[in-house]
């Protein structure tokens, strides 16, 4: 059965500083995502990782993957208020045929002004 | 494009009603998903739409839900009897055939049984 973690599960920290979460899965997977969720709010794409070593970056926030590994990562630069959220990691199960997400356990975000 | 949407945003139901929630994808992605978050959690998948075909669901889809997606369009689920531990958000999916399999996600139903 595949199996997404992340951590840290909570995660408070100061402006300006950096900070990288980690997402682990337990079996074969060359494509994972991740999601950013406000309190309340749906999910909002942030970035689409599809062979091993991408690499992909938008503002603050930089996403990488080594699927040999089985380990991706969200790299947080010089953190800012309004990077608060909870941070999901995703892998679809391709091998099903329906490409089906298993998310992990979410990482919660708070930045300290 | 508009992005999935989904309707009713709130549903607040007592204890044994019947509650239908639809979704309405982005036009022309013919595969479309369920999950169902619990407050604190991430999203757990429910069930698997292409086109018109449901060809998966999950076991947590007790025998109390039930999904159609007529003519491939807009998705329904329906909850019968519900039950106070069906209270969470619904989130529904869409994604285009082929591509990078990323799902875009509507803005969810959020269910309080009461």
């Amino acid at each position: 059965e595949l199996k997404v973690e992340q951590n840290p599960l909570f995660l408070s920290m100061q402006e300006g500083k950096n900070y990288t979460i980690y997402c682990n899965y337990s079996t074969t997977s060359d494509r994972l995502y991740w999601y950013r969720q406000d309190p309340g709010k749906s999910l909002e794409s942030l970035f689409v990782l599809l062979s091993n070593g991408a690499v992909k970056q938008e503002g603050r926030l930089m996403a990488s993957l080594d699927t040999k590994a089985r380990l991706s990562t969200l790299h947080i630069t010089a953190a800012v208020h309004d990077l608060s959220a909870t941070y999901f990691c995703a892998v679809d199960r391709g091998s099903s045929g329906t490409y089906k997400y298993i998310f992990g356990t979410g990482t919660r975000l708070k930045v300290l002004a | 494009d508009t992005g999935v949407s989904q309707d009713p945003r709130h549903k607040i139901t007592k204890r044994g009603q019947n509650v239908t929630f639809r979704c309405d994808p982005i036009s022309e992605h013919n595969r479309l998903y369920w999950y169902r978050q619990t407050l604190g959690q991430g999203p757990e998948f429910l069930t698997y739409f292409q086109n018109e075909a449901q060809l998966e669901k999950s076991r947590l889809l007790s025998d109390r839900f039930s999904a159609e997606r007529p003519k491939g369009s807009f998705s329904t689920l329906e909850i019968q009897r519900t039950e106070q531990g069906d209270s969470a958000m619904y989130l529904c999916a869409s994604s285009p055939r082929g591509g990078s399999y990323e799902q875009y996600f509507g803005p969810g139903t959020r269910l309080t049984v009461t």
